[in-house]
């Protein structure tokens, strides 16, 4: 295990509401990536929270918002939920910034949109 | 614009085989190109990873092999045992490891025993 916890592990939405997802990242990591994984795809970057200010942001609307705490943990909101939203939701925790610094994924929070 | 091409979305070896998995990139400035193992219900695994000024690297069974001028890198997998039966994924990223990784599709691969 990689130390990551998500919750919840799966989440069922209807269109047009409005989700949470947490991550809890693993002891000493200052640094917290959202990842979405459509069914059959790869991972798509979402955002990064680096010692709790977003330090990048991928080609998703502003709809998708995020937070990280003083502890490092991190929540993902998502708002006006639509069917393609239905995904896997990883996060992605390390200890700061550098070539070498491996990021470890939690196992996801399994959301579909109905 | 996927800038991650991967290829086979499916690979069946038999155990004791070599699994070939390949990727093309389009992105120059990518500097880091690693490779993650994902089982079912669980999220992505660093396997292992290369910058663009080495032309393989080799961890245990796992060797990327890199062409910077071909902007293509792939990962081969020796002696392929039934416990190796996963999904692969390449990613390359500008930042370094755990930056705004560009995933490929993925690989699904079997070994049979």
């Amino acid at each position: 295990e990689t130390g990551v916890t998500q919750s919840p592990t799966h989440l069922i939405k209807t269109r047009g509401q409005q989700v949470t997802l947490r991550c809890s990242s693993q002891s000493g990591h200052n640094t917290v990536s959202w990842y979405q994984q459509a069914l059959g795809q790869g991972p798509q970057f979402i955002f990064q929270y680096y010692r709790e200010e977003e330090n990048g942001r991928g080609n998703f609307p502003p709809r998708f918002s995020g937070l990280q705490f003083p502890n490092y943990s991190s929540e993902l909101n998502v708002n006006a939920l639509e069917l393609d939203d239905s995904a896997l939701y990883l996060c992605a925790s390390s200890s700061g910034q550098g070539w070498d610094t491996e990021a470890f994924f939690g196992q996801g929070t399994r959301l579909t949109v109905v | 614009q996927q800038q991650v091409k991967q290829s086979p979305q499916s690979l069946i070896v038999q155990k004791g085989g070599i699994s070939i998995i390949n990727c093309a990139y389009e992105n120059t400035a990518f500097d880091y190109f690693p490779w993650y193992q994902q089982f079912p219900g669980k999220g992505p695994a660093l396997l292992i990873a290369i910058r663009p000024d080495v032309s393989e690297k080799k961890e245990g069974r796992f060797t990327i092999s890199f062409n910077k001028s071909a902007k293509q890198f792939s990962l081969h997998i020796m002696d392929s045992q039934p416990g190796d039966s996963a999904t692969y994924f390449c990613a390359a990223s500008t930042g370094g490891s755990n930056y705004k990784l560009t995933f490929g599709k993925g690989t699904l691969l079997t070994v049979n025993p």
